[in-house]
């Protein structure tokens, strides 16, 4: 399969406590995202990578959220101190073209956080 | 701000027929895309239509058609000859050009459809 895949699928974990997410793109793509979809709500845009340079953030990405892209391929997402609100699905997407709109999406990681 | 606004959370329809979905969304920007987003259950989003705002005619993709009204911003899907595999989350999302090279979409809330038999 050679679509976006990302790891772990589901995460349960105490309040507190420190996630990592990891998203392995399609491999000739160099933008990368991440998106987050709560429950009843559409995806909402985190940050993009092009190559491993990060170039935007939403303000919904508060401090104790980290993205990193060392090499232009893998990307992982850490939550520092989980709070019951970052329970959600978080989504990676990729694509390769500028301003298409298309988003090749893996299947998410969802958290919860008790 | 962009938002995107789907006002039917549910919907159902029977194989073989016709079901639209509705789409509003406010912007103040003149160039932007429209798309719609399918997420079938427990699988990855896909993309299923994509409309740019500067063309009149309606984008088409087999048995998926839009209805865009511009002056409206009204972003309807037609699905015809519905069919099981069609079963899914629909989104509709924005999104809207000169924003650098990120593709930045703004999504609705979601009507889940359902075909039966």
């Amino acid at each position: 399969d050679t679509g976006v895949s990302q790891d772990p699928r589901h995460k349960i974990t105490k309040r507190g406590q420190n996630v990592t997410f990891r998203c392995d793109p399609i491999s000739e793509h160099n933008r990368l995202y991440w998106y987050r979809q709560t429950l009843g709500q559409g995806p909402e845009f985190l940050t993009y990578f092009q190559n491993e340079a990060q170039l935007e953030k939403s303000r919904l990405l508060s401090d104790r959220f980290s993205a990193e892209r060392p090499k232009g391929s893998f990307s992982t997402l850490e939550i520092q101190r989980t709070e019951q609100g970052d329970s959600a699905m978080y989504l990676c997407a990729s694509n390769g073209r500028v301003n298409t709109g298309e988003l090749f999406f893996g299947e998410g990681s969802r958290l919860t956080v008790l | 701000a962009q938002t995107v606004t789907q006002s039917q959370p549910e919907m159902s329809v029977q194989e073989a027929e016709t079901v639209t979905l509705s789409c509003t969304y406010d912007t103040s920007e003149n160039n932007y895309y429209l798309f719609w987003y399918k997420q079938p259950p427990s699988r990855q989003m896909i993309l299923v239509i994509r409309q740019e705002a500067y063309k009149q005619q309606n984008a088409t993709e087999n048995r998926f058609s839009v209805n865009f009204q511009k002056a409206a911003k009204s972003f309807s899907l037609k699905i015809s000859d519905s069919q099981l595999g069609d079963t899914a989350m629909y989104f509709c999302a924005f999104m809207r050009l000169n924003t650098g090279t990120a593709s930045k979409l703004t999504f609705g809330t979601g009507t889940r459809l359902q075909v039966t038999l």
